[in-house]
This record gives structure tokens, C-alpha cells and sequence, in this order.
């Protein structure tokens, strides 16, 4: 079964320190990679997405992301990061099984910036 | 430059009462979709309309229906609402029919049972 894990809960860093949010996923083939980013009491918004070609993939917001296949990771960076950035970061994967295709989203990690 | 409309934003429920959460998009999209989110589970698809006329079960449709009025709109409807129902629902869209990734989502409503 295909499964995405994020393995930080929590994460602060200050302003204009580097960031890196982790995410590793479970699935037999090469998956379709998500990136999404929710702000309080708002819905989330997709910042990149991974299909095929180049793995290094840039985003909406100064963020990009890194597809490893050797790893199982598809892990977002940030090399500045602002307090605006503070919200917490969803990564997902599509999967397809038999012609059903689904996505499955990680749990999420929150991410403070702080002054 | 609405995007995805999501009525209401909160609701309070007592067990077994019924409700329907509705969701507009002005995007023009072919796909709607109702997640939920919970505590430390993500979102879990609920239901999928692919096109209008058309929708199937996503991962947790137990205890939900759904209808898509046309292309615009898509509700969610609570026929007998239980405390497990307790959590934020999204409603989403997308351009594409194919592969299932929501592109655009509302705000959420916020429903709690009681």
C-alpha cells in the first residue's frame, strides 16, 4: 500500500534561516508528488508538484523540491524563509493501482517562524 | 476572484440532526472533491465527482451522500450526524478529470457534533 510519511510534527526556525521539511513515501512505481502549504483557518494551496523529468522542481513562494528516487523522498526547501511562511506544509502522493489513481496526503509538519 | 466558496464556515450539530455543506467554484473546473481533516491524519477523501453527473466514494463515504447540482456545485450532506463526523471539511476542484489531485480549496467548515 502506498503511504506518505512526514516524520517532523513541529519545526521552528528564524527569519531568514534555511529550511528543509522532509517527506518519504512508499510506492512500487515512480508516484506524482504534491507539495501543498495551509495558513490558519484557510484551505490548503498546492506550491509544487513533481511528474516526471528534471527532479529538482521549483514552487510558488521561493520554495522548491527535490525528488530522490533512491531515497523515497521528495523533501521541500526554502533557502530564506520569512514569518509569512509560517503554516504548516502538507505533502502528498498520487497513485495509481489498477487504473485507480489516488491521493494519499501526509499528516503535515507545522512550521513557526520566528523574528 | 472567489475560487471555491464553502458554506457555512461553522456549524454546531447535536447527534443525529442532519445537514448539507455546500460548495461553489467559479473556475470553470470539471472536478470537485470533499476531504476532511482531522488531527494528525491529514485529509481523507471523502467523496470524488470526476465531471458533473458523475461521483464516486473516496476513503471514509460512510455516512455521507453527495450530490453534483452542475458543473458549479457540489454538496455534502450529513443525513444522521454522529460525534465522529466532528472535523474541518474542505471542499476542493481541479481542471483536469484526470488522476485526482484537488488543485483549488476553500476555507473549510468547521462542524462539530455533539
Amino acid at each position: 500500500a502506498q503511504s506518505v510519511t512526514q516524520p517532523d510534527i513541529h519545526i521552528t526556525v528564524s527569519e531568514g534561516a534555511s529550511l528543509e521539511l522532509r517527506c518519504n513515501y512508499s510506492y512500487g512505481a515512480t508516484p506524482y508528488l504534491f507539495w501543498y502549504v495551509q495558513s490558519p483557518g484557510q484551505g490548503l494551496q498546492l506550491l509544487l508538484k513533481y511528474f516526471s523529468g528534471d527532479t529538482l522542481v521549483q514552487g510558488i513562494k521561493g520554495f522548491e523540491a527535490e525528488f530522490k528516487r533512491s531515497q523515497s523522498s521528495f523533501n521541500l526547501r526554502k533557502p530564506s524563509v520569512q514569518w509569512s511562511d509560517t503554516a504548516e506544509y502538507f505533502c502528498a502522493v498520487r497513485t495509481n493501482s489498477g487504473g485507480y489513481q489516488k491521493v494519499t496526503f501526509g499528516t503535515g509538519t507545522k512550521l513557526q517562524v520566528i523574528p | 476572484n472567489a475560487g471555491v466558496t464553502q458554506t457555512p464556515k461553522f456549524q454546531v450539530l447535536k447527534t443525529g440532526q442532519s445537514m448539507t455543506l455546500q460548495c461553489a467554484q467559479d473556475m470553470n473546473h470539471n472536478s470537485m472533491y470533499w476531504y476532511r481533516q482531522d488531527p494528525g491524519m491529514g485529509l481523507r477523501l471523502i467523496y470524488y465527482s470526476a465531471s458533473e453527473g458523475t461521483t464516486d466514494k473516496g476513503e471514509v463515504p460512510n455516512g455521507y451522500n453527495v450530490s453534483r447540482l452542475n458543473k458549479r456545485e457540489f454538496s455534502l450532506r450529513l443525513e444522521s450526524a454522529a460525534p465522529s463526523q466532528t472535523s474541518v471539511y474542505f471542499c476542493a476542484s481541479s481542471v483536469t478529470t484526470r488522476g485526482r489531485q484537488p488543485q483549488h480549496f476553500g476555507d473549510g467548515t468547521r462542524l462539530s457534533i455533539l
